[in-house]
């Protein structure tokens, strides 16, 4: 079955500290991969993707991530965390075979000053 | 921008109520979700629809139901509130040709 883990429930980072949240899937076709970010009280604003090509993405923000394949996984990092990306992280996968997205459980990063 | 709104932030019903969650989009989106967000368990599809008239069931449509009589809007519909109903409702868009989905500002349905 399809399926996308965030092992990480909880992360708290001091502010400047990089930052690595993890993403691993579990997916038959080629992955199209997602991660968006959700603060308080709002909806999901989309951070970065995968399609093809380059492993290594660019997002908004300042952040990044890296598809690997040979580990089923899509890093999501920060090499320096500000305040304001206190937030709820979602890492979501898709495929050409379907419309739809599945969605991790999502990881609520914490910053102190 | 894709904007896409939702006709309220925060919404409290009582038990049995009819309640209609609505989504409008201004993008020419073709597919629209609903999903609910619930602590700890992600976000979970509720339905979909890919054209007007059309709908998919997602993984929990029992108790909801939707309507998309126009391209730009998509309605969910709680026939009977009950309080196990209780959540943060997400409306979002995706065109035919992205994978990529635009998200509402969410509503947050209380049922007492």
């Amino acid at each position: 079955a399809q399926s996308v883990t965030q092992p990480d429930i909880h992360i708290t980072v001091s502010e400047g500290a990089s930052l690595e949240l993890r993403c691993n899937y579990s997916y038959g076709a080629t992955p199209y991969l997602f991660w968006y970010v959700q603060s308080p009280g709002q909806g999901l604003q989309l951070l970065l993707k995968y399609f093809s090509g380059d492993t290594l993405v660019q997002g908004i923000k300042g952040f990044e991530a890296e598809f690997k394949r040979s580990q089923s996984s899509f890093n999501l990092r920060k090499p320096s965390v500000h305040w304001s990306d206190a937030a709820e992280y979602f890492c979501a996968v898709g495929s050409l075979n379907t419309d739809k997205l599945i969605f991790g459980t999502g990881t609520r990063l914490q910053v102190f000053p | 921008d894709v904007k896409v709104t939702q006709s309220s932030r925060y919404l409290v019903k009582r038990t049995g109520e009819k309640v209609f969650l609505e989504c409008v989009q201004d993008m020419d989106h073709e597919n629209m979700f609903w999903y609910r967000q619930d602590p700890g368990l992600g976000l979970r599809l509720i339905y979909f629809s890919y054209d007007v008239k059309m709908k998919e069931k997602g993984d929990i449509p029992e108790g909801y139901s939707v309507s998309r009589e126009k391209k730009e809007r998509f309605s969910l519909i709680l026939e009977s509130a009950s309080t196990n109903q209780t959540s943060m409702y997400l409306c979002a868009t995706q065109t035919q040709s992205s994978y990529e989905q635009y998200f509402g500002p969410g509503t947050r349905l209380t049922v007492t």
